[in-house]
């Protein structure tokens, strides 16, 4: 089944403690982005990948890194985590890097964290 | 800079009802414009996507939407909702994916 996996699903931590929260898609997708939704803010792009070792930030970047060093994942790593970046996180990835304006998103089922 | 506007935070309608929800975009060039869904605990799926040609568009579960370069809109529409409907409904404009605010529908019997 095609799908984009991310893990954990939900995740309490507290300031300071480093984390990732894992991403992985089976459909050799060239394009993977991270957003977080809050409330009345909608989704907001943190990071994004055009391809192996090719990424760059978002719209809100801060206190989050990335990597991508193979096509299927991409990882999410908040080296300290703060409050304010308690919030729900998506993965999603695009066929090829091309279609990044027109192709279709394909979503992960969220990590929701909360920090303490 | 391009960026999106749902004008409803939530939207609430019985079953069988119509319902429209409302979505504008600023853009100085051209736009794809997408309405995606999410149903509770789940991750967004595409509904529909407009990129050119026939402004009004046919997605999944009846919905459609219409794109109307003048008054830069791209309503999400619905003649008759089920409680399954019940989601929260996201506009999203090409440039990065720019997304809307989200809009909640509860579908009531």
């Amino acid at each position: 089944e095609a799908q984009v996996t991310q893990n954990p699903r939900y995740l309490i931590t507290v300031t300071g403690k480093k984390l990732t929260v894992t991403c992985s898609q089976n459909m050799n997708h060239e394009y993977m982005s991270w957003y977080r939704q809050d409330p009345g803010l909608g989704l907001r792009q943190i990071y994004y990948s055009m391809n192996v070792e090719v990424t760059d930030k978002g719209d809100v970047p801060e206190g989050y890194k990335v990597s991508r060093k193979e096509k299927r994942n991409f990882p999410l790593i908040l080296e300290s985590p703060s409050p304010n970046q308690t919030s729900l996180y998506f993965c999603a990835s695009i066929r090829a890097s091309a279609e990044r304006n027109t192709g279709e998103l394909f979503f992960g089922e969220g990590s929701r964290l909360t920090v303490l | 800079a391009q960026s999106v506007t749902q004008l409803d935070s939530q939207v609430p309608v019985f079953e069988e009802a119509p319902v429209e929800l409302r979505c504008n975009y600023s853009s100085s060039v051209s736009v794809y414009l997408f309405w995606y869904v999410q149903y509770p605990n789940q991750g967004l799926q595409l509904l529909l996507k407009y990129l050119s040609g026939s402004t009004l568009v046919k997605g999944i579960n009846g919905f459609e939407a219409e794109f109307n370069k003048s008054q830069t809109s791209f309503h999400l529409r619905k003649p008759s909702v089920h409680i399954s409907d019940t989601a929260e409904y996201f506009c999203a404009v090409s440039e990065k994916k720019t997304f809307g605010q989200g809009t909640i529908l509860t579908v009531h019997p």
